[in-house]
């Protein structure tokens, strides 16, 4: 069981480039959130999907697409990539039931320069 | 709007000190509430969640937090501090969205353990 799973691990990208980030779970977990982290700010919502085929916009969005054609799969991509979008980007999953507690992906550092 | 204030940024303390940090929420409803622990360059790991019941809740490594709806606080504690608990310490409350219960996160507590 590998949980939730992120790639790549590292990224530097030129501004204006695109890229897409993979999150995959093998729990089968109905819910999944992409967050960046940055420095003294804590974990910032980015998108977030309620099952297959459904996506929504979390706290900070711009700049940021998703989807979720697969169950197990949430993709965050950058369409053109801006200074401002370095950060580390991480992925969570959850369960149906009420205990709401998020499985966390180990993160993706990007750089954009 | 729902936030959730973690007003120590850095705390250091000796090894085999007790530990005790700050978290305060604000949200309307009963909150559900966790810490998490994020070691350098790893993901985070859950260490307790609150929802009901006994306001003491025990979680892994050693950790405990204790939940005051007086004071708005779920602050987490550790009788004796390890080395290995140095890392970056952060506080979330669930907030409900439509059909999905996002969590709000504090701006965390960065820990470093003196030998």
């Amino acid at each position: 069981n590998a949980g939730v799973t992120q790639t790549p691990k590292f990224r530097v990208l030129k501004t204006g480039q695109s890229m897409t980030l993979l999150c995959a779970q093998d729990m089968n977990h109905e819910y999944m959130y992409w967050y960046r982290q940055d420095p003294g700010m804590g974990l910032r919502l980015i998108h977030y999907s309620v099952g297959e085929g459904t996506t929504a916009k979390g706290e900070v969005p711009d700049g940021y697409n998703v989807s979720r054609l697969k169950k197990q799969n949430f993709l965050l991509g950058l369409e053109s990539a801006a200074p401002s979008q370095t950060s580390v980007y991480f992925c969570a999953s959850r369960g149906q039931g009420k205990s709401y507690e998020q499985y966390f992906g180990p993160g993706t550092r990007l750089t954009v320069t | 709007a729902q936030s959730v204030t973690q007003p120590d940024i850095h705390i250091t303390v000796s090894e085999g000190a007790s530990l005790e940090l700050r978290c305060n929420y604000s949200y309307g409803a009963t909150p559900y509430l966790f810490w998490y622990v994020q070691s350098p360059g790893q993901g985070l790991q859950l260490l307790l969640k609150y929802f009901s019941g006994d306001t003491l809740v025990q979680g892994i490594k050693g950790f405990e937090a204790e939940f005051k709806r007086s004071q708005s606080s779920f602050n987490l504690r550790k009788p004796s501090v390890h080395w290995s608990d140095a890392a970056e310490y952060f506080c979330a409350v669930a907030i409900s969205s439509g059909s999905a219960r996002q969590l709000t996160f504090g701006s965390g507590t960065q820990l470093t353990v003196l030998p």
